[in-house]
């Protein structure tokens, strides 16, 4: 079956412009979390969403949102980028939201933002 | 904040020798899972303990997690260049969201 797809792959910004970022999970799953990867600090969470519902979120600024649609999407927003925000965020989903702690997560293969 | 601290941060090693990486935390677990990412794709669950002093074996891949549920530890035996990769633990505080670790970058030389 299909796996995690994340769009876009590849993506360049200036400061002050805004992205978003889109997540389709596998079929069946309806639970999405969304996290940023840098070298600096690792894979940090960002937030998840379950049945259309944020339920979890992390240490982020409010200029990090996100949203989640009936057939299970999500999208992220970064609204004002500043530099700090080049990362790779990745998406992962699972079957259910009390999965996230001793289930398994399926990531996508994430988008790589570039702030200029 | 939780943190969750791996060492070694890299390990350089030649095809056929063993390794061990470290995930260390002042707090519980209440579950840990140890993934692994690969460049240009996102991290694979390789394995979840649940249980203190439980251990799991993957293959030529040992994983023990500590009596106190606050270590973990993933033994590779044998390594070779396909076990290069970036190893990262994540532990469960409560079931609500996981933490991920600092990671450990393999690179495993023919």
């Amino acid at each position: 079956k299909a796996g995690v797809t994340q769009t876009p792959r590849y993506l360049i910004k200036t400061r002050g412009q805004q992205v978003t970022l889109s997540c389709s999970p596998i079929s069946g799953h309806r639970s999405v979390s969304w996290y940023q990867q840098t070298p600096g600090q690792g894979l940090q969470f960002l937030f998840e969403y379950f049945s259309e519902t944020q339920r979890n979120k992390g240490n982020f600024p409010g200029r990090f949102s996100g949203r989640q649609f009936s057939n299970s999407r999500s999208e992220m927003n970064v609204s004002t980028l500043e530099l700090g925000d080049s990362a790779l965020y990745l998406c992962a989903s699972s079957l259910l939201f009390r999965d996230i702690s001793t289930g398994e997560l399926f990531f996508g293969e994430g988008s790589r933002l570039t702030v200029l | 904040t939780q943190l969750l601290e791996q060492s070694p941060q890299f390990l350089s090693i030649q095809e056929g020798e063993n390794l061990t990486v470290y995930c260390n935390s002042s707090s519980v677990f209440s579950s840990l899972q140890w993934y692994r990412q690969e460049p240009g794709e996102g991290p694979v669950l390789l394995v979840t303990v649940v249980t203190g002093g439980e251990v799991k074996k993957l293959k030529r891949l040992t994983f023990q997690f500590g009596d106190a549920r606050k270590d973990s530890s993933l033994h590779i035996t044998a390594a070779q260049p396909g076990d290069t990769g970036l190893y990262l633990c994540a532990g469960s505080y409560n079931t609500d969201k996981l933490i991920f670790g600092t990671g450990t970058r393999l690179q495993v030389f023919p």
